[in-house]
C-alpha cells in the first residue's frame, strides 16, 4: 500500500516562482526524505526531516514536517528551468521499510 | 566515483525465462534496496536488505527472489518473468540506519524491463 501521497500530481509555474509540493502519510515515521528524478533517471536525494524535527532548510530548499497531520510540504523558491522534474516523498518506517509516494512532476518555464 | 551500477540497463526478454538484474555499489554501504517504478505509483519497494545475509520483503515482493552474499551486490531474480513485471527497476544502498533513522539512498541508473 502506498504510504506518501504528493498534491498536486502536477505544477506548472514560471520561472522565478516558489513551487510548493505537499506528501500526506498514512503510519508512523523515522524521517521523510525528498528525493528528485530527472525523466527516466536515478533519483536523487535532496533533503532528510527526522520526525521530531519541524523545519529544515537546505539551500533554496525548505521543508516542512507536521507528524500530528501526517503531512511534510517541500518549498523550492526562485525557481529555475533547470528544477524541471518529478519530486518524491519517501516515508522511512520503524521497520526500515521506505515507501515512495506517487510524486509531482513540476515543470519550470523560462 | 561513488555510485550504484546496474546492469543489464535495457532488457527485452520472454514469459518464463529466467533472468537476474545485477546491482553493485562501491560506498560500503550496509543498506540496499531494489524498487519498480510503474506510471501513476511511484516507486515500490521491493526486496531490501539491512546487511549480509539480512533480507526483507518490501511492498511488492511476489515473483522476485534476491540475496545478499556480499555487502557489495544485491542481484534481483526474476525465476518466471511475466507481463505484470515489464517495469523500470532502480537498485539503492545507503549506510544503515543511525539514531533509528533510515539513510539517504544513492539510486542506480535504473533497469528498463520488457517482458513479452
Amino acid at each position: 500500500s502506498q504510504q506518501g501521497e504528493e498534491d498536486p500530481q502536477a505544477l506548472s509555474i514560471q520561472e522565478g516562482e516558489n513551487a510548493t509540493m505537499n506528501c500526506s502519510y498514512k503510519t508512523s515515521i523515522n524521517n521523510l526524505q525528498w528525493y528528485r528524478q530527472n525523466s527516466g533517471r536515478g533519483l536523487v536525494h535532496l533533503i532528510l526531516i527526522r520526525s521530531n524535527e519541524r523545519e529544515k532548510h537546505s539551500g533554496r530548499l525548505r521543508v516542512t514536517l507536521d507528524t500530528s497531520k501526517k503531512s511534510s510540504s517541500l518549498l523550492i523558491t526562485a525557481s529555475r528551468a533547470a528544477d524541471t522534474a518529478s519530486y518524491f516523498c519517501a516515508t522511512g518506517l520503524r521497520s526500515f521499510k521506505t515507501i515512495f509516494g506517487a510524486g509531482t512532476r513540476l515543470f519550470v518555464k523560462a | 566515483e561513488a555510485q550504484v551500477t546496474q546492469n543489464p540497463r535495457y532488457l527485452i526478454t520472454v514469459t518464463g525465462k529466467k533472468l537476474t538484474v545485477t546491482c553493485s555499489q562501491n560506498m560500503n554501504h550496509e543498506y540496499m534496496s531494489w524498487y519498480r517504478q510503474d506510471p501513476g505509483l511511484g516507486l515500490r519497494q521491493i526486496y531490501y536488505s539491512m546487511n549480509v545475509e539480512v533480507t526483507d520483503k518490501g511492498d511488492v515482493p511476489e515473483g522476485y527472489k534476491v540475496s545478499r552474499k556480499e555487502k557489495r551486490n544485491f542481484p534481483l531474480i526474476l525465476e518466471s518473468p511475466s507481463p505484470n513485471q515489464t517495469s523500470l527497476y532502480f537498485c539503492a544502498s545507503s549506510f544503515g540506519p543511525r539514531d533509528g533513522s533510515n539513510q539517504p539512498q544513492h539510486f542506480g541508473d535504473g533497469t528498463r524491463l520488457s517482458i513479452l
